[in-house]
């Protein structure tokens, strides 16, 4: 258990539904991030933030994603209208701002549209 | 692009020989490198971090950097089933960038 905590760990739902994840960093941690992983990939990344401000923002990030970190705690993802595309590993990481900037994950939630 | 590139195996050993996994990555200006370890539907588990060329040793696990070579390496000694999981190798940027894993097989 690396101290990053993931809700929920499974999320089946239809295609079009949207869907809300959470994750909650470890305390000290000013800086979270959201990767995908789907199989035999390693994780892509989706975005960070740095307390509450989302610093940066994948390609891979459509408009039907969008991510807050709303007074620099936990963070959610929602994916809106989703697709059987966004089928996938969703990770959430953090890590302390620093040199070494060593990210940790949570366990993830996995996500399957039907 | 910023590419890491890793061989996906499988790379099989028997237990007790010695594994090697490698990775190549194409930003030059990378200044910090990881190995996770990622079992079959879990999260990646971070073993090292290696930030100066050389070798860094952690128990069984050796992370070997070589910056002109952009080429990173894990060697597992004693390796053990327990060892047999994906290993994906990581070079940080604003978040880090992956490579698709080495799958090992340790066989008793």
């Amino acid at each position: 258990d690396t101290g990053v905590s993931q809700d929920p760990r499974h999320k089946i739902t239809k295609r079009g539904q949207n869907v809300t994840f959470r994750c909650d960093p470890i305390s000290e941690h000013n800086r979270l991030y959201w990767y995908r992983q789907t199989l035999g990939q390693g994780p892509e990344f989706l975005t960070y933030f740095q307390n509450e401000a989302q610093l940066e923002k994948s390609r891979l990030l459509s408009d039907r994603f969008s991510a807050e970190r709303p007074k620099g705690s936990f963070s959610t993802l929602e994916i809106q209208r989703t697709e059987q595309g966004d089928s996938a590993m969703y990770l959430c990481a953090s890590s302390s701002r620093g040199i070494t900037d060593t990210q940790y994950f949570g366990p993830g939630t996995r996500l399957t549209v039907l | 692009q910023k590419e890491v590139e890793q061989n996906s195996g499988p790379l099989s050993v028997p237990e007790g020989a010695i594994a090697s996994l490698n990775c190549t990555y194409s930003d030059r200006g990378s200044q910090s490198f990881f190995w996770y370890r990622q079992y079959s539907g879990k999260s990646p588990e971070l073993i090292m971090s290696i930030y100066s060329n050389g070798d860094k040793e952690d128990g069984r696990f050796t992370a070997q950097l070589n910056k002109a070579s952009q080429y990173v390496s894990l060697l597992i000694r004693d390796s053990q089933p327990s060892d047999s999981a994906t290993y994906l190798c990581a070079v940080s940027g604003y978040a880090l960038n992956f490579g698709k894993g080495t799958s090992l097989l340790v066989t008793p």
